[in-house]
């Protein structure tokens, strides 16, 4: 049971547009919910990551937003740069931030901003 | 990389030996994972340490085991490597409400 669900899988941008990816998740007692940005060769590395007493973080060009009601998150990158080109992962925790649960993965978007 | 060190970073092994890998931190956090990265499937769970000796299955756990004597190493073995393992396996620390990731091993199992 995929606990997480991560969408597209794969997303072509031009430098400059907005970058959304979307994910679900279905059990309610998540309460950490984390972006992980991962290029080839290297580990994932924390991005941005919000707690589910707001609906909006912002850190530069990468906002989360976040809909409790509807159990669902979205990463959106602003001004998107070739530099972003890489694979991002969400996740969720039932831990504050890992603990016992560690921390439950969507399956991953590759993203591609072109020139 | 927060203090993970993984090693080795690169492993052929052949089907049927056993096969460790270690992951050392330098942050003294409590909790230590082990994931694996496979295409299409993000990053599963193996197993997890909450404490020197203290460790629990996670996911994907059949057909390894893992142990912590220290509070700085946590080591992952495959007892007997089969094809199905070849993956990337990746450490992870968990401390002050984040989860951070070494580089990753890369194992081949031929």
């Amino acid at each position: 049971q995929q606990q997480v669900k991560q969408s597209p899988q794969s997303l072509i941008v031009q430098k400059g547009g907005i970058s959304i990816i979307n994910c679900a998740y279905e059990n309610t007692a998540f309460d950490y919910f984390p972006w992980y940005q991962q290029f080839p060769g290297k580990g994932p590395a924390l991005l941005i990551a919000i707690r589910p007493d707001v609906s909006e973080k912002k850190e530069g060009r990468f906002t989360i937003s976040f809909n409790k009601s509807a159990k669902q998150f979205s990463l959106h990158i602003m001004d998107s740069q070739p530099g972003d080109s890489a694979t991002y992962f969400c996740a969720a925790s039932g831990d504050s931030g890992g603990g016992a649960d560690g921390l439950t993965f969507g399956k991953g978007t590759h993203l591609i901003i072109q020139p | 990389d927060a203090g993970i060190t993984q090693s080795p970073r690169h492993k052929v092994t052949e089907t049927g030996t056993p096969v460790t890998l270690r992951c050392h931190q330098t942050e003294n956090h409590r909790y230590m994972y082990w994931y694996r990265q496979d295409p299409g499937h993000g990053l599963r769970l193996i197993h997890y340490s909450y404490g020197v000796k203290d460790t629990d299955k996670g996911e994907v756990s059949d057909g390894y085991s893992v142990s912590r004597s220290k509070t700085e190493d946590f080591l992952l073995t495959l007892e007997s490597a089969t094809s199905s393992q070849t993956s990337v396996y990746f450490c992870a620390i968990s401390g002050g409400g984040t989860v951070n990731f070494g580089q990753g091993t890369r194992l081949t199992v031929v």
